[in-house]
């Protein structure tokens, strides 16, 4: 199994659609997850942490499922420009992030 | 807001050549880092730097690799035989905390580097 694994998509949705995608990853351990955003042929940039009580920000929403070992994140009223991978962070007990291969999202018109 | 900054942004080097990446993190972070992207391909790491040593290391990072922080501002990645496949994207990082938790990652735009 491995270390963090995401549905590599493309998800095409129409703008203004709610999108959801999980991130499991493999270490019980693990103490920290993030969602980061990557456009194309730009560096990652954070989206957001995600915290055991789940957190919203605007119209992005993550959260973390102990027991079953994935995060979520959820995205309302997408835009055109959520049009983006989206890369789910965990850290793998140590100072190493363990990184997944991220998510295709296109919102179309 | 406080930026990771690299140089060059593009690098294009011949096969066996010596390259030096170089970035400037964030002042007053304390953990530093390099990550690749090959093309289409995930993010990999690559090695983590605090206290002045390496704390971690992955399998890509062999002897043809190697990190400094020459003074108290800049951090570099050589690569001292390149070979084609290293061409990739390369991104720098910093964190304030150690990346587990207490503060993510703050990334540089990256160096594109081409071997031909």
């Amino acid at each position: 199994r491995k270390e963090v694994e995401q549905d590599p998509g493309p998800f095409n949705v129409p703008e203004g659609a709610t999108v959801a995608f999980n991130c499991t990853y493999s270490n019980s351990a693990s103490q920290s997850f993030f969602w980061y955003r990557q456009d194309c042929r730009k560096e990652p940039k954070l989206l957001m942490s995600v915290y055991s009580s789940g957190n919203e920000d605007g119209r992005f929403t993550a959260q973390l499922n102990r027991a079953s070992q994935y995060i979520s994140l959820l995205i309302r009223d997408s835009k055109l420009s959520d049009s983006a991978t989206y890369l789910c962070v965990v850290n793998g007990g140590n100072y190493q992030l363990i990184w997944g291969a991220g998510t295709k999202l296109i919102i179309k018109p | 807001e406080p930026e990771v900054t690299q140089t060059p942004s593009h690098q294009v080097t011949q096969m066996g050549q010596e390259v030096i990446l170089r970035c400037v993190p964030i002042s007053n972070h304390l953990y530093f880092y390099w990550y690749r992207q090959i093309l289409g391909q995930k993010v990999e790491f690559l090695v983590s730097f605090y206290n002045n040593e390496i704390s971690e290391k992955s399998e890509i990072f062999d002897d043809q690799f190697s990190v400094e922080r020459p003074d108290g501002s800049n951090f570099t990645l050589k690569i001292r035989s390149t070979k084609l496949e290293d061409s990739a994207m390369y991104f720098c990082a910093s964190s304030d905390a150690g990346g587990t938790g207490v503060s993510p990652l703050h990334f540089g735009n990256g160096t594109r580097l081409t071997v031909t």
